[in-house]
């Protein structure tokens, strides 16, 4: 069974610009999770979807962070315009149980 | 506010030690909790959930939930160098439609000398 699938994996950019991120979740995993993860923290959670519903945006930042989930599959993480603060690795995860979630590589975002 | 604390380490134990990991947290309603396992520069890997208070084991890992003291922890017997990564605590503090609003400690840094 493949897993969660992140691109890219790496991302260098200039403070103001733009910069999206993709993620491909697990086959017929229905729940689909954006968490940030600063360096020497553990992650914390953005965006959740069920389906391609909004479940929880309570954390995101909604002035410069968007997502979005159509179809019910993949799904992109925007962020516009980038801070220096926003260095961090994007991580998205999955769950066919909503307990148990996978994670994928990660997107290590640099924001200079 | 939802919180899980944990110790950041290092902790370091020889191999073939047991390694005993805690954490505690602030939600007195949570009750799904969960100890992920992240090597460095790699992703969080899902090693033990555990729901109910008491032991859960599987294979050389064992979770401990006390729901009344708030604590949870990890145990790992025989402990290999391969174990050396850091460990994070999660609880689910979304309730209802919102469950799998996962709050994680910051980490524990383990590492098994050989």
């Amino acid at each position: 069974e493949a897993g969660v699938a992140q691109s890219p994996r790496y991302k260098i950019i200039e403070k103001r610009q733009s910069v999206a991120f993709w993620c491909n979740p697990i086959s017929g995993h229905a729940t689909l999770y954006w968490y940030q993860q600063i360096l020497g923290q553990g992650p914390k959670l953005l965006i959740q979807f069920q389906n391609n519903g909004v479940v929880d945006d309570s954390q995101l930042p909604k002035d410069r962070f968007s997502a979005e989930r159509l179809k019910g599959v993949d799904s992109t993480l925007k962020i516009q315009p980038a801070k220096l603060e926003d260095s961090a690795v994007y991580l998205c995860a999955s769950s066919l149980v909503s307990n148990e979630q996978f994670f994928g590589p990660g997107t290590r975002l640099t924001v200079l | 506010q939802k919180e899980v604390e944990q110790n950041s380490g290092p902790l370091s134990v020889p191999e073939g030690a047991i390694a005993s990991l805690n954490c505690t947290y602030s939600d007195r309603v949570s009750q799904s909790f969960f100890w992920y396992r992240q090597y460095s520069g790699k992703s969080p890997e899902l090693i033990m959930s555990i729901y109910s208070n008491g032991d859960k084991e599987d294979g050389r890992f064992t979770a401990q939930l006390n729901k009344a003291s708030q604590y949870v922890s990890l145990l790992i017997r025989d402990s290999q160098p391969s174990d050396s990564a850091t460990y994070l605590c999660a609880l689910d503090g979304g309730y209802g439609g919102s469950q799998g609003n996962l709050i994680f400690g910051k980490g524990t840094k383990l590492s098994v000398k050989p």
